[in-house]
């Protein structure tokens, strides 16, 4: 079956610009995560969703960046007027369920989008 | 402070050899994971456990919950396995959905 996807693949945006990055995870899978690996640094969490409850967004760097999940499927990362230090690999992944009384799954990554701020 | 370390950083050897891979972490968790990380990119979950051991094809996870550790073996090891490992630990109690990753393995299997 279809894995996780993101788009694009890859963004190159001028500093100061917004930017729209998609996830479409697994059907069915109801947590979403978001993670940012820049280069040269390890993964970092950015925001997570589980089925209609409030995200977690105890990762989010600043309030430039924001993200939504329609439907309880599609999740869109945006993020504001864009910085260099905003350069990294945007990670989605899902899994079939999140946190439920202290069970947890495993979480299938998505292809990452690249985003370049220049 | 890392909450979570891994060692080695960098990991050469040789095909065939057996590997470990370290993880130790500073926090109660729920959950540990490893991933590997291929040089396109692509994550993939290799292992998630709590307690125990667990094993698939030629790779081992196990965790000591007490200790706070856990490691990765490869037995056999391939050019193939060459990738960066990377250990998260989900922290417990509460609601929190982010993982905690380790800054990762970099293994290298020469031919």
């Amino acid at each position: 079956g279809a894995g996780v996807s993101q788009s694009p693949s890859n963004k190159v945006t001028e500093k100061g610009k917004d930017v729209e990055l998609r996830c479409d995870p697994i059907s069915g899978h109801t947590a979403l995560y978001w993670y940012r690996q820049s280069l040269g640094q390890g993964l970092e969490f950015l925001i997570y969703f589980q089925g209609n409850s409030a995200p977690d967004k105890s990762g989010l760097p600043s309030d430039r960046f924001s993200a939504e999940r329609t439907g309880g499927s599609v999740s869109t990362l945006t993020i504001q007027r864009t910085q260099q230090e905003d350069s990294a690999v945007y990670l989605c992944a899902s899994s079939l369920k999140g946190l439920a009384g202290g069970s947890t799954y495993e979480q299938y990554f998505g292809p990452g989008t690249r985003l370049t701020v220049t | 402070k890392n909450e979570v370390e891994q060692s080695p950083q960098n990991l050469t050897a040789q095909e065939g050899e057996f590997i470990t891979i370290n993880c130790s972490y500073s926090v109660g968790i729920s959950a540990l994971h490893w991933l590997q990380q291929h040089p396109g990119g692509g994550i993939v979950s290799l292992f998630m456990l709590s307690s125990g051991k667990k094993k698939h094809g030629r790779l081992i996870a196990t965790i000591n919950i007490q200790e706070k550790h856990s490691s990765l073996h490869i037995t056999a090891s391939h050019p193939r396995d060459s990738a960066v490992y990377i250990c998260a630990v989900r922290m417990g109690g509460g609601s929190q959905g982010n993982l905690i990753f380790g800054k990762g393995t970099k293994l290298s299997v020469k031919p």
